[in-house]
């Protein structure tokens, strides 16, 4: 049973344009979410991270939006680079030792 | 930085093999972990560590089993490796919830 969900598993956008990637969770006690960028052949690094005290974290052109009434976040970037194009994860704590779990991921491509 | 080191990059083994793969972390962290990533399944924990030799099972642990003998050092090992072991592993540490991944390991096995 998934408790961390991305249900676009790929998305395309222009450069300059702005990127949206979705994420929804299943349990409403979770209190901090964090988003990872994979390129291939390469660890995930950590991007940007929002407690359930807030609904938006910004990082430059990074923005994470937290919706708790509908257990959905959001990472928007804007402007989309080509350099952005990896797969992101989102990801929540969980567990007795609040070890990460992760949605599937989205395949972000950024068109030139 | 922190810096999560994986021994190999590529690995190509039989089945029935026995696997190590090992991860060395230079930030004194107490937290060490082992992911599988695979196409449309995204990153999951396979076993974890929070100290010197404990050791807890993740959502897939079956088929794996781990070994930490000093703080800096956590070892995943296939007894015998399968064809559906083929993956790519990720080993990551940490002392809060962010955690440093090293740069993987791709596991074939044949």
């Amino acid at each position: 049973d998934q408790q961390v969900k991305q249900n676009s598993p790929s998305l395309s956008v222009q450069e300059g344009r702005i990127s949206i990637l979705n994420c929804d969770y299943t349990n409403s006690m979770f209190d901090y979410f964090l988003w990872y960028k994979k390129y291939p052949a390469e660890g995930p690094t950590f991007l940007i991270s929002i407690s359930s005290i807030k609904d938006k974290n910004e990082d430059g052109r990074f923005t994470v939006f937290l919706n708790k009434s509908a257990k959905h976040l959001s990472l928007h970037i804007v402007p989309s680079q080509p350099g952005d194009s990896a797969v992101y994860f989102c990801a929540a704590p969980t567990g007795s030792a609040r070890q990460l779990t992760f949605g599937s991921g989205t395949q972000l491509t950024v068109l030139p | 930085d922190v810096k999560v080191t994986q021994s190999s990059r590529y690995l190509v083994k039989r089945t029935g093999e026995k696997v190590f793969l090992e991860c060395v972390q230079d930030m004194d962290h107490e937290n060490m972990f082992w992911y599988r990533q695979d196409p449309g399944l995204g990153l999951r924990l396979i076993y974890f560590s929070y100290d010197v030799k404990m050791k807890e099972k993740g959502d897939i642990p079956e088929g794996y089993s781990v070994s930490r003998e000093k703080k800096e050092r956590f070892s995943l090992i296939l007894e015998s490796a399968s064809t559906n072991q083929t993956s790519m592993y990720l080993c990551a540490s940490t002392s809060d919830e962010k955690l440093f991944f090293g740069s993987g390991t791709q596991l074939s096995v044949l």
